[in-house]
């Protein structure tokens, strides 16, 4: 399978402890974007990665939430201090760039369902 | 404000019918529409898309429809089947956005037997 992959699929927290989850976009694709879902809602942006740099970021994506594509590859997204309003499922999706400003599709990974208590 | 609407939050339809989605937009930079299809616990998974130098696309089953003088897009289901049975998102993008998409909330289909 050579979708977009997450990891883990589930995480539950108490409020104040740390959490990281892992995104393995589809291989090539040099585009990676984080989203959030909460409950009746569609994905809202989180914050874009092309290749190891990240490009932009979303007013959602307070000082307690952090990104980063090392190596250009996988993604990792940390949340600080975890309160109960971060609880939501965080979807990662990746794109390849077929020219310089094109829109390209996403593909998007499970996600991975946080619940804080 | 919502760049994008979906507003109906549900649609049933009969197995062999044809389903009909509508979508609605404010922006009128948006330039490329997608929609999306997704069952409970996974994520989106990518269903068609056109861009906006089109007005119809076509995939077996699924034809959108784009109407730009509207900010109106429609996904077309024909024939429905109980696997259709998701929820549907509509999402748009600009060029200037580096393709960050903006979504609807969403209508779940469901097509009965």
């Amino acid at each position: 399978d050579t979708g977009v992959s997450q990891d883990p699929r589930h995480k539950i927290t108490k409020r104040g402890q740390n959490v990281t989850f892992r995104c393995d976009p589809i291989s090539e694709h040099n585009r990676l974007y984080w989203y959030r879902q909460t409950l009746g809602q569609g994905p809202e942006f989180l914050t874009y990665f092309q290749n190891e740099a990240q490009l932009e970021k979303s007013r959602l994506l307070s000082d307690r939430f952090s990104a980063e594509r090392p190596k250009g590859s996988f993604s990792t997204l940390e949340i600080q201090r975890t309160e109960q309003g971060d609880s939501a499922m965080y979807l990662c999706a990746s794109s390849p760039q077929i020219a310089r400003f094109s829109t390209d599709t996403q593909y998007f990974g499970p996600g991975t369902r946080l619940t804080v208590l | 404000d919502q760049q994008v609407k979906q507003n109906s939050p549900s649609l049933s339809v009969q197995e062999g019918r044809i389903s009909i989605l509508n979508c609605d937009y404010t922006n009128s930079m948006f330039d490329y529409f997608l929609w999306y299809k997704k069952y409970p616990a996974e994520g989106p998974t990518f269903l068609i898309s056109i861009s906006s130098i089109k007005d119809k696309n076509e995939d077996g089953r699924f034809t959108v429809f784009l109407n730009k003088s509207a900010k109106h897009l429609s996904l077309h289901i024909v024939p429905s089947q109980p696997g259709d049975s998701a929820v549907y998102f509509c999402a748009a993008s600009s060029r200037g956005s580096q393709g960050n998409l903006i979504f609807g909330k969403g209508t779940k289909l469901s097509v009965k037997p």
